[in-house]
């Protein structure tokens, strides 16, 4: 059984669309993070959500709105995509009562492409 | 704010080499030190961690040993195989953190190791 799930894990659109991104988690961890890799490689967190509550939101364009249904699903929904929102989303999960130096467990990623 | 710098990639190695992958980190406290691991086309595995200082974390071969001292947490392994071939993240998270704390990650280093 795949412990982060992510759906799809492929997708390409065109620039002005709407998408949504699913995760799903069957490890029962209480947190949940969205994660973007740009082409360079680079990973910077996007959101963190904690038992369905927002708890990080970085510097990301209001387009982007994460829903957290229950605390084993956290979607990421993107409003009127543009080029530079190509890249990798990548969700991961974690339990916030173990101490920090537990790993996070990440899904294997979608990769979005806007053409 | 936290941050970690890696060595830039990629690093280029024959098999049977030795590997110094380095990392140093900007934290306040005492952080958990982590290595991931992406292998193409894959999502990220953690590789080892370390939770204080002079801790060693090891695993498939992979060293990597806290230092406080020198904010590092260099990755090595004795004799790399083809199969090693992969980008590598090094990342931490604060100290002062609550749970729904997210991973600060290195911009990666690609790792092509040749026959």
């Amino acid at each position: 059984d795949t412990a982060v799930s992510q759906t799809p894990k492929y997708l390409v659109t065109q620039m002005g669309n709407d998408k949504s991104i699913k995760c799903e988690q069957n490890l029962g961890h209480d947190t949940m993070y969205w994660y973007k890799q740009d082409s360079k490689k680079f990973l910077k967190i996007m959101f963190s959500y904690n038992n369905k509550e927002l708890i990080i939101n970085e510097t990301v364009p209001n387009r982007f709105s994460p829903k957290s249904p229950d605390k084993a699903h956290l979607n990421l929904h993107i409003n009127s995509l543009e080029l530079g929102d190509s890249a990798v989303y990548f969700c991961a999960s974690r339990n916030s009562g173990q101490a920090t130096n537990y790993g996070y467990t990440f899904g294997s990623g979608t990769r979005l492409t806007v053409v | 704010g936290n941050s970690v710098t890696q060595m830039e990639g990629p690093v280029t190695l024959s098999e049977e080499a030795f590997l110094t992958i380095n990392c140093t980190y900007t934290a306040t406290g005492y952080p958990s030190l982590f290595w991931y691991v992406q292998y193409p086309g894959e999502g990220l595995q953690l590789l080892l961690k370390a939770t204080k200082a002079d801790d060693k974390g090891s695993n498939k071969g992979f060293e990597a040993t806290y230092r406080k001292e020198t904010t590092s947490f260099h990755l090595e392994k004795g004799s790399v195989q083809v199969s090693d071939s992969a980008v590598y993240f090094c990342a931490l998270i604060g100290s002062s953190g609550g749970g729904a704390d997210g991973l600060t990650f290195g911009k990666g280093t690609h790792l092509i190791i040749q026959p």
